[in-house]
């Protein structure tokens, strides 16, 4: 049975502190690793999807890396509008997404 | 922009009644969707997969009876939950996959539904 587990469960960071969120998953049959950001109340916006181990990919400060056990989503310098709860997926084969519980994120001015 | 879109974005109903929600993917077409429940802090459920032209896959637990799904074209999906009561309020979130070369799954807004 697929699993993800994400950590830490919540992270508190000063504007300007950089720092990793991770996702690990059951190896198994991955066909893709999702990463989401969500706000409260509204559904969750894609921000990256990655294939294969050593890929890497970019959006503003964000940088999501994919190593064969485990996913990485760095938060470069981050800003108090970088605070929300980050969702990690995985997709097996044709199956729906597997998702973690998610990493809250707060960035404090 | 949005690719995928809800409707209602919030909808309170009185219980016993039925609720209708609606999923449009706005530039693809989806034969597949998927509906979720989300509940405070907590992370996505997955309550079932809805298919076009065919009948959805529900997750074990989800009634089925309960939580009826139609997708009646490559563009929409609906989930009306029937005879709602108060433990059915939760946020209901759709989303669809876009292939088109790579595989991306993208959610609708969500809908809060509330049942007095």
């Amino acid at each position: 049975e697929d699993q993800v587990t994400q950590s830490p469960e919540a992270l508190r960071l000063q504007e300007g502190e950089s720092s990793s969120l991770n996702c690990s998953y059951t190896v198994s049959g991955l066909r893709g690793l999702f990463w989401y950001r969500q706000d409260p109340g509204k559904g969750p916006e894609f921000l990256f999807t990655l294939y294969s181990a050593g890929e890497e990919k970019e959006k503003e400060r964000l940088k999501a890396t994919l190593t064969k056990k485990e996913s990485f989503l760095h938060i470069t310098a981050p800003k108090p509008e970088d605070s929300a709860t980050y969702l990690c997926a995985k997709q097996s084969g044709n199956t729906p997404l597997v998702f973690g519980k998610g990493t809250r994120l707060s960035v404090i001015a | 922009g949005a690719v995928v879109s809800q409707h209602p974005s919030w909808v309170i109903c009185k219980s016993g009644t039925s609720v209708k929600i609606e999923c449009r993917s706005l530039d693809f077409q989806a034969t597949t969707m998927f509906w979720y429940r989300q509940f405070p802090k907590q992370s996505l459920m997955l309550m079932a997969t809805s298919n076009e032209g065919s009948k959805a896959t529900y997750e074990q637990g989800v009634e089925k009876d309960k939580f009826l799904i139609n997708h009646a074209s490559l563009t929409l999906s609906t989930l009306t939950v029937t005879s709602a009561h108060p433990e059915d309020s939760s946020f209901y979130i759709c989303s669809a996959p876009r292939t088109s070369g790579r595989y991306e799954q993208y959610f609708g807004p969500g809908t809060r539904l509330t049942v007095t």
